[in-house]
């Protein structure tokens, strides 16, 4: 089945600092991909829908100039968390759309990114 | 009101037992409906679609209904294996997943 990657699993980073997350389909390409974040017990929370080649789409209390998205290629999304401060330590999972099943696309989720900010 | 409620439990089972999760969601014009299971510090697995008629896989039972706009997960004859967060999700077409915040089940010996 399509594969999707996430690099890194895991990051620990200094308060200020900025991280980026790298999303990857590997075996099929993919013109939209979403980033999603999970904080502890809660549900996943879609930040924003990224399409090849445009501007991402952000949701209502997502700061586009803190979390930066770009799609430069069918096969690769980033999240750019910048400036990063200890509430942005979360759970953050990417996915992509896949092929048509019916009529709808079925999306595959990366492993995740456990960033934690000290 | 959230676009996806469900009871977050914990359910605490029995091997062998029948368990059953309810989810309602509040925009009639979502389309695609799924359970997915999130095991602990894992990302989310797609476990069944759900359609109108209702539809079965092994153990695992899932029904819809649109004019109540509820979607329920029955689990029959529970594992170990099974004790995870099961999730409700509803998409409007063309739109990303909306999540549920699960549902915690409990599987023991």
């Amino acid at each position: 089945g399509a594969v999707v990657s996430q690099h890194p699993s895991r990051v620990i980073c200094k308060s200020g600092t900025s991280v980026k997350i790298e999303c990857r389909s590997l075996d099929f390409q993919a013109t939209t991909m979403f980033w999603y974040r999970q904080f502890p017990k809660q549900s996943l929370m879609l930040m924003a829908t990224s399409n090849e080649g445009s501007k991402a789409t952000y949701e209502q209390g997502v700061e586009k100039d803190k979390f930066l998205i770009n799609h430069a290629s069918l096969t690769l999304s980033t999240l750019t968390v910048t400036s990063a401060h200890p509430e942005d330590s979360s759970f953050y999972i990417c996915s992509a759309n896949g092929v048509l099943v019916g009529s709808a696309r079925e999306q595959y989720f990366g492993p995740g990114t456990r960033l934690t900010v000290t | 009101r959230k676009e996806v409620e469900q009871d977050p439990g914990p359910f605490n089972v029995p091997e062998g037992a029948t368990v059953a999760f309810n989810c309602t969601y509040s925009n009639s014009a979502s389309q695609s409906f799924f359970w997915y299971r999130q095991d602990c510090r894992k990302e989310p697995k797609l476990l069944m679609s759900v359609y109108s008629s209702g539809n079965e896989d092994g153990r695992f039972t899932a029904q819809l209904n649109r004019a109540s706009q509820y979607i329920s997960l029955l689990i029959r004859d529970s594992k170990l294996s099974d004790s995870a967060t099961y999730l409700c999700v509803v998409r409007k077409a063309g739109t990303a997943l909306i999540f549920g915040k699960g549902t915690t089940l409990s599987v023991s010996s």
